[in-house]
C-alpha cells in the first residue's frame, strides 16, 4: 500500500529565502504527483501536477521535480514571500489506489 | 477556473441526526470524491463516484452513504452522526481519465457533532 510522508513538518523561513519542500513515497507504480496548498481552515488549492512521464513542472516562483524511481518530490519555492505560508500537501496517485496524501508540511516565511 | 462549492462552511449537528453535505461543481467533472481531513491523520477518502449513480467506497467508508442523481452534485450523508465524526470534510472533482488529471477542492465544510 502506497505510503506517503513530507520533510520537515514544519518550516519557518526569512522573507526573500529560496527553499525546498520534500515528499516521500514508498510505491514508484505512480499515475503522477500532485501539490496543493492550504491556508488555515480552507480547502486544498492545487499548485502543480507532474505526470509520471515527467521530469519537472514549473508555475511562477514554484518549481516541482519527480524522481520515480527514489520516490521522491520536491517543491522548490524561489524567493520566499509572507503569503507564501501555509501548508503544503503532496498526493500521489497510483495504480490501483486511491489518492494518498502526504501529512503536509507547515511553511511560515517572515517579514 | 474549475469552481467546487461545499454548501456550508460550518455546521454544528446533534448526535443520531441525519446530516447532508452536499457538493456542486460546475466544470462537468466526471470524477467526485468526498474527503475528511483531521489533525495527524491527513487527508482520508470516505467516498469516490465515476458517473451519475455510481459510488465507491474510499478508506473509510464506515457510517457515511453517498448521493450522486445529477452529475455535479455529489452529497455525503451522515445517517446517524457521532461525535467521531467530527472533522474537516474536504470535496474535490476531476475530470474522467483518473490517471492524468488534477483535482480540484473546494472550501470545506468543518463539522462539529455534539
Amino acid at each position: 500500500k502506497q505510503e506517503v510522508t513530507q520533510i520537515p513538518a514544519a518550516l519557518s523561513v526569512p522573507e526573500g529565502e529560496n527553499l525546498v519542500l520534500n515528499c516521500s513515497f514508498t510505491d514508484s507504480a505512480i499515475y503522477n504527483l500532485q501539490w496543493f496548498r492550504q491556508d488555515p481552515g480552507k480547502g486544498l488549492t492545487s499548485l502543480l501536477l507532474i505526470q509520471s512521464s515527467q521530469r519537472e513542472q514549473t508555475s511562477g516562483r514554484l518549481n516541482a521535480s519527480l524522481d520515480k524511481s527514489s520516490g521522491r518530490s520536491t517543491l522548490y519555492i524561489a524567493a520566499s514571500q509572507p503569503g507564501d505560508s501555509a501548508t503544503y500537501l503532496c498526493a500521489v496517485n497510483s495504480y490501483g489506489q486511491n489518492f494518498v496524501f502526504g501529512p503536509g508540511t507547515r511553511l511560515s516565511v517572515l517579514p | 477556473d474549475v469552481k467546487v462549492t461545499q454548501s456550508s462552511r460550518y455546521l454544528v449537528k446533534r448526535t443520531g441526526e441525519k446530516v447532508f453535505l452536499e457538493c456542486v461543481q460546475d466544470m462537468d467533472h466526471e470524477n467526485m470524491f468526498w474527503y475528511r481531513q483531521d489533525p495527524g491523520l491527513g487527508l482520508r477518502l470516505i467516498y469516490f463516484s465515476y458517473d451519475v449513480k455510481m459510488k465507491e467506497k474510499g478508506d473509510i467508508p464506515e457510517g457515511y452513504s453517498v448521493s450522486r442523481e445529477k452529475k455535479e452534485r455529489f452529497s455525503l450523508i451522515l445517517e446517524s452522526a457521532s461525535t467521531n465524526q467530527t472533522s474537516m470534510y474536504l470535496c474535490a472533482s476531476s475530470l474522467v481519465g483518473l490517471s492524468n488529471q488534477p483535482q480540484h477542492f473546494g472550501d470545506g465544510t468543518r463539522l462539529s457533532i455534539l
